[in-house]
């Protein structure tokens, strides 16, 4: 069974630190897709990056940045020079291809709770 | 325009009441899907529809029951509800032929009396 691991329940920084949020998952799969989504206070779930498995290239987009690594089974997530806005919770996510028609079943993380203090 | 939206925002129900939420995406997306998130828990997936078929039932108790009119459209409609049935209903939807990232709408906020 696939397994997605987010160690880090709850994370506090102060502004304008660099923070890392760990993500480790588990599965059978050759080809999987691993996502990190954005939950603020609001509560609707905004999607950030997809990855596949055969893409090992670090991503980069703005502030935040992306570490996947398959020899150990990680995909970090880290928000450079983090700002009040980006408090929030993030959820790793893992895909799992259930059915003829293509679709997937995401298996989230538990989450990481992420306050910036001003 | 990748945005998904759900209505009504916050719903209070009585166990007994029947009430529909509702979802709606102008992406052209041909699966949606229906989402249950608890209080400082990740979403739990409720059900999928594909091509406005169903295409999975994660063992989601009768008293709540999915339909999908058209593509664009998707709503769950509740009947005999427990308290324990409150929280957060997130639908999404994703691309069939592309990119399978799921776009997720703002929710409904439900609570069962």
């Amino acid at each position: 069974a696939q397994k997605v691991t987010q160690a880090q329940t709850e994370i506090s920084v102060v502004e304008k630190e660099d923070v890392t949020l760990d993500c480790v998952y588990e599965t059978r799969d050759t080809t999987y897709y691993l996502f990190w989504y954005k939950q603020p206070p609001s509560g609707e779930l905004v999607f950030l990056i997809r990855r596949n498995s055969f893409d090992e290239q670090n991503e980069i987009s703005g502030r935040y940045s992306w570490n996947f690594q398959k020899s150990t089974s990680s995909f970090n997530f880290t928000i450079t020079a983090s700002q009040v806005v980006d408090s929030a919770v993030y959820f790793c996510a893992l895909s799992e291809d259930i059915s003829n028609f293509g679709n997937e079943k995401l298996t989230f993380g538990t989450g990481t709770r992420l306050t910036i203090i001003p | 325009d990748t945005e998904v939206t759900q209505t009504p925002k916050h719903l209070v129900m009585g166990m007994t009441n029947k009430k529909s939420l509702k979802c709606e995406q102008h992406m052209g997306h041909r699966a949606m899907y229906w989402y249950k998130q608890k209080a400082k828990k990740p979403p739990e997936l409720m059900f999928v529809y594909s091509y406005e078929k169903l295409s999975i039932n994660e063992s989601v108790p009768s008293r709540f029951s999915p339909e999908c009119p058209n593509s664009s459209l998707l709503n769950l409609h509740l009947h005999a509800l427990q308290p324990e049935d409150s929280a957060l209903y997130l639908c999404a939807s994703s691309p069939r032929d592309r990119n399978y990232e799921q776009y997720f709408g703002p929710g409904t906020r439900l609570t069962v009396t």
